[in-house]
């Protein structure tokens, strides 16, 4: 079965320092999202894509977040600078149309530390 | 972006039927419910979704309250693999998908 491919599995970052995620969506996916999940609770969405264009960015912090899929296939969201507060995991998910009944299918995530 | 309530965590003895319960009382009429559970160190997994009726596949059953107010993920038969977290989760027409905490499933042997 295919799968949403994420890198790196694993961060480690000193703050103030720049990070990078790379996400690969299930080929023939329209949509893509970006998660970020603090351990103890629940994916938080960060961003929604509908092929390269922004859907909904409502709860990205735009002042050290931003995000892009150029070609409409794979994803980078960055973060400059890192701050403490930002480790987490985060998660990138694809679904095949933005339609209400077409489920998401997850990454494995980056794990970030910030130090 | 409607908002479901769950218990924080449930038990269940290990092939015994488990009853996971979701109330949606502000689901709009195109929402759908979906389920998805999350196993430590992994990203959420697709379990099963419906809008009105209750749907069946290989890993789960969805039961659907008449007024869609509430629904049910029923496990058929609990096994060490199914302890995970469990999420219920309102999709609308852009498919925008808020995740509450869910609930932890412990299966006890």
């Amino acid at each position: 079965e295919a799968e949403v491919a994420q890198s790196p599995r694993y961060k480690i970052t000193e703050k103030s320092q720049a990070v990078a995620f790379w996400c690969d969506p299930i080929s023939g996916h329209a949509t893509l999202y970006w998660y970020r999940q603090i351990l103890g609770q629940g994916p938080e969405l960060l961003v929604q894509f509908q092929d390269e264009s922004v859907v909904d960015d409502s709860q990205l912090p735009k002042d050290r977040f931003s995000a892009e899929r150029l070609k409409g296939v794979d994803s980078t969201l960055k973060i400059q600078p890192a701050e403490l507060g930002d480790s987490a995991m985060y998660l990138c998910a694809s679904s095949l149309e933005a339609a209400s009944n077409s489920p998401l299918h997850f990454g494995n995530g980056t794990r970030l530390t910030v130090t | 972006d409607a908002k479901t309530t769950q218990p924080n965590s449930m038990e269940s003895n290990e092939e015994e039927p488990v009853h996971l319960p979701c109330n949606h009382s502000t689901i709009s009429g195109t929402d759908y419910i979906h389920w998805y559970r999350q196993l430590p160190s992994q990203g959420p997994e697709y379990v099963i979704h419906g809008l009105t009726s209750n749907v069946n596949n290989r890993m789960a059953s969805l039961a659907i309250a008449e007024d869609r107010k509430s629904s049910t993920l029923i496990l058929h038969r609990a096994t060490l693999r199914d302890a995970a977290v469990y999420y219920c989760i309102l999709s609308n027409t852009g498919n925008q998908f808020y995740f509450g905490t869910g609930t932890s499933l412990t299966v006890i042997p």
